[in-house]
């Protein structure tokens, strides 16, 4: 079975400043990883994906997250936020076997104050 | 441009009735999926089809059912038998299964009357 963990429920950050979300997984096989984010009333969008090459993924706007297999950790981080970052962040874990669909988690809320 | 386009954006049901979301993509993907969201939660999956003519259940299938009856469409139907319908609901769809990233439509937003 796998799942994955969002720690945070709502993350806010002053403008400029860096941006860390962070979820833990769960997967009895190396997984394959990806953040979306959703802006209100709108569908996800893919961030980033993770599949077994660098453990560094960059993804669009900024955004990167760092695989870290001994601390099953994939962390979403940003160096500066913009008030556009302010959004729902979703981790996602892709199926290994059996379910063949993707499975989220509860998701985080950032919070960009001017 | 190629993407997923859910109609309607906004939907209201009476007491009932059943309701027909549609989902229509041009990415010439074979896997769709139907989620569920309510406030504060991650997607819960409805169904999902990763063939035309198959579909199969996801974690939340009671009170609804789908179609795929071609490979751009496939719509949700929301049954009088799902009694707590209100939610947004968001299709997706990918080019297998698998670790395949997903992409999403803008949603259709339910409500009771």
């Amino acid at each position: 079975a796998q799942s994955v963990t969002q720690l945070d429920s709502h993350v806010s950050v002053s403008e400029g400043t860096p941006v860390l979300l962070r979820c833990n997984y769960s997967s009895s096989y190396s997984p394959s990883l990806f953040w979306y984010v959703q802006h209100p009333n709108k569908g996800l969008q893919l961030l980033l994906k993770y599949t077994s090459a660098a453990t560094l993924v960059k993804g669009i706007n900024g955004f990167e997250a760092e695989f870290k297999k001994s601390e099953t950790s994939f962390h979403l981080t940003k160096p500066s936020a913009h008030m556009s970052d302010a959004a729902e962040y979703f981790c996602v874990v892709a199926p290994t076997e059996g379910r063949r669909a993707l499975t989220f988690g509860s998701g985080t809320r950032l919070q960009v104050q001017p | 441009d190629g993407g997923i386009t859910q109609s309607p954006k906004y939907l209201f049901r009476k007491e009932g009735q059943n309701v027909t979301l549609s989902c229509e993509q041009n990415l010439n993907h074979d896997a769709m999926y139907w989620y569920r969201q309510d406030p504060g939660q991650g997607l819960r999956l409805i169904y999902y089809s990763q063939i035309v003519n198959d579909f199969q259940k996801g974690d939340i299938a009671e009170g609804y059912s789908v179609s795929r009856e071609k490979k751009e469409s496939f719509p949700l139907t929301v049954t009088s038998a799902q009694k707590n319908p209100t939610a947004f609901y968001l299709c997706a769809s990918s080019m297998g299964g698998g670790n395949q990233p997903q992409h999403f439509g803008d949603g259709t937003r339910l409500s009771i009357l």
